[in-house]
């Protein structure tokens, strides 16, 4: 098993570019979410999901989409992007709900926004 | 306030010392507890759960103190290898969704 992966590793966007973080687990989860993590701020959710095609916001979801159209994937877009967003995002899944069981990260994406 | 805290340390430690980290939450209604660990630029990784009644595994001893809100991490016989930042991890109230605390830094010298 692969486990989580996320895909690019690194990305630099200029302001305003949009662009979509991938996330895919081969481990039949059904719940996964997306986290940012900045210094001093601890990890915080961005939005979840816990079944294919069931979505919902987390802590911090302005400007950004999701949607699960297959178990497998998750991924994440940021649609018009901001220096706030610069950040690293990491992609969790777990297979009974998150409060339950085990969360499984990816390796994260650091994304720079100029 | 925060509804989770801990201290950003860092804690510097020689090898074999035992060290011990705590963190508190602020809702009480929150019923899962974890300690994940992370190491420098990589990703989270559950280092074990914290039941009600305490729980070990091998040198990781985790305590949780309803009453007065908080969750413990010791450590005992601290290794090198140990060096990394514990998170605490909290479900907030009655939900689903985890809260992550800021994390503590441990740095364990020869």
């Amino acid at each position: 098993n692969a486990g989580v992966t996320q895909t690019p590793k690194f990305q630099v966007l200029k302001t305003g570019q949009s662009m979509t973080l991938q996330c895919a687990q081969d481990m039949n989860h059904e719940y996964m979410s997306w986290y940012r993590q900045d210094p001093g701020m601890g990890l915080r959710l961005i939005h979840y999901s816990v079944g294919a095609g069931i979505t919902d916001q987390g802590e911090v979801p302005n400007g950004y989409n999701v949607s699960r159209s297959t178990t497998e994937d998750f991924p994440l877009r940021l649609l018009s992007a901001a220096p706030s967003q610069t950040s690293v995002y990491f992609c969790a899944s777990s297979y009974q709900p998150h409060s339950e069981d085990t969360q499984y990260f990816g390796p994260g994406t650091r994304l720079t926004v100029l | 306030r925060k509804e989770v805290e801990q201290d950003p340390g860092p804690f510097n430690v020689p090898e074999g010392a035992t060290v011990a980290f705590n963190c508190t939450y602020s809702n009480s209604a929150s019923q899962s507890f974890f300690w994940y660990r992370q190491d420098c630029r990589k990703e989270p990784k559950l280092l074990m759960s914290v039941y009600s009644s305490g729980n070990e595994d091998g040198r990781f001893t985790a305590q949780l103190n309803r009453a007065s809100q908080y969750i413990s991490l010791l450590i005992r016989d601290s290794k090198l290898s140990d060096s990394a930042t514990y998170l605490c991890v909290v479900n907030s109230g009655n939900t689903d969704k985890l809260i992550f605390g800021t994390g503590t830094r441990l740095q364990v010298f020869p």
